[in-house]
């Protein structure tokens, strides 16, 4: 069964900073990847998607990097702002299913 | 586009009621999700769907029901509601196995 690790839990950062999120998965044998930011009380916002055969993905400031024989993916996120205070998931699925299993977020706070 | 639409956005039930979540999406995708998002569990697949006319269970499908009878809409149905079913509800879309996920915004609901 896929199991999902998201640390830190909780991340507090002045502005400015470049900082990186890790999402860390127990079943290598999958065909993508995908971070969601969450804002409080909002649905799930699509940020990146990485298939199984691509080492990283970028938009703008945001860059995933994707590492399936160790079971790794990170999340960089460049000068950081008070705009990107967030919950940021990382999801990936079951097997070789459409089920998809959710890490429990990294709640990130930038500080201005 | 509109996407994916959860409707209500917000719902209170008493105990023993049965309601209809709805979700509709717009983007002609094969594939569609329940989950529910509480304190503490992160987010957890109910029910899910890989086309018109086929629905399989998640990890916490106790207590719901689903249908799919058109590509666009795929109604989850509360029985007979208890208070651990206070959560939020997201639906979720995508348009093939490994494309990537579009999330609606959700709908609070609240058992009493």
């Amino acid at each position: 069964k896929q199991e999902v690790t998201q640390i830190p839990a909780a991340l507090s950062v002045p502005e400015g900073e470049n900082l990186v999120l890790n999402c860390s998965f127990t079943d290598s044998a999958i065909y993508n990847l995908q971070w969601f930011r969450q804002d409080p009380g909002k649905g799930l916002t699509s940020l990146l998607l990485i298939q199984s055969s691509q080492r990283e993905q970028t938009s703008g400031r945001l860059n995933a990097s994707l590492d399936k024989s160790s079971g790794r993916s990170t999340l960089y996120i460049a000068a950081s702002q008070p705009g990107d205070s967030a919950t940021y998931l990382c999801a990936l699925p079951q097997g070789g299913s459409e089920k998809l299993v959710f890490g429990k977020g990294t709640k990130l706070t930038v500080n201005p | 586009n509109a996407g994916v639409t959860q409707t209500p956005k917000f719902q209170v039930l008493k105990t023993g009621q049965s309601m209809t979540l709805q979700c509709a999406q717009d983007m002609n995708h094969e594939y569609m999700s329940w989950y529910r998002q509480d304190p503490g569990m992160g987010l957890r697949l109910i029910h899910y769907s890989v086309g018109a006319g086929i629905t399989d269970q998640g990890e916490v499908p106790n207590g719901y029901n689903v249908s799919r009878s058109t590509t666009e809409d795929f109604p989850l149905r509360l029985l007979s509601a208890a208070p651990s079913q206070t959560s939020v509800y997201f639906c979720a879309s995508s348009y093939t196995l490994g494309a990537g996920y579009t999330f609606g915004s959700g709908t609070r609901l609240t058992v009493v």
